[in-house]
């Protein structure tokens, strides 16, 4: 069936960096993404990677993709204060509906 | 800028009223989607459109209902309250087979509905 599971808290200090894991279930999935929620506000699209590469990097995010295991990872290098949000990973086994994974709280302390 | 914009951030509302929470898109997609939000469950669908009169049931549809008559608006309906569907309401919408092409979805910025 369709899940995608996420730890449900992370917590890190500031300037160190942060990774968030996600597994998913299906190997269809032509690109996978990342979400970002900030408190109060609805998703933001913070990276995708798809599903022939092993590894996408934007600035401080780094995208793992490891297709054998289903298994996906963000790293936020140098994390700030800024980066406390909710972070979901989403699959899209069919190219019009995404399923997301349970989120997974970031806090970052000085 | 291109945007989702859902009418209420905040509502409450009492066990047993109609409830309407609108979605408006801007940028002409086809699909629509609703999602209700609670800590530890993520998101899980409710409905989505995938054009003007049409909709299908997502996940969770028990006790809702959609209606969207225009493109551009997407509209969940509460029959009668309950308590248990207190939560944090997310629309979003994307461009049709958008998913092939990367950009995935595009979100308002939610609605927490009180149920009391």
């Amino acid at each position: 069936g369709e899940d995608v599971e996420q730890s449900l808290f992370l917590s890190v200090r500031e300037g160190d960096s942060s990774v968030i894991n996600c597994t998913y279930t299906d190997s269809s999935s032509t690109y996978l993404y990342w979400y970002k929620q900030e408190p109060g506000a609805g998703l933001q699209l913070l990276t995708y990677i798809f599903s022939n590469m092993d590894m996408k990097q934007d600035q401080r995010l780094t995208v793992l993709l490891n297709k054998k295991d289903k298994h996906l990872s963000l790293r936020i290098a140098d994390t700030q204060t800024g980066d406390s949000a909710i972070y979901f990973c989403a699959e899209s086994p069919r190219s019009d509906k995404l399923i997301f994974g349970t989120g997974t709280r970031l806090q970052v302390f000085p | 800028d291109v945007k989702v914009t859902q009418s209420s951030r905040y509502l409450v509302k009492r066990t047993g009223e109609k409830v309407f929470l609108e979605c408006v898109q801007d940028m002409d997609h086809e699909n629509m989607f609703w999602y209700r939000q609670d800590p530890g469950l993520g998101l899980r669908l409710i409905y989505f459109s995938y054009d003007v009169k049409m909709k299908e049931k997502g996940d969770i549809p028990e006790g809702y209902s959609v209606s969207r008559e225009k493109k551009e608006r997407f509209s969940l309906i509460l029959e009668s309250a309950s308590t248990n569907q207190t939560s944090m309401y997310l629309c979003a919408s994307s461009l049709m087979r958008q998913l092939k092409n990367n950009y995935g979805y595009t979100f308002g910025s939610g609605t927490r509905l009180t149920v009391v």
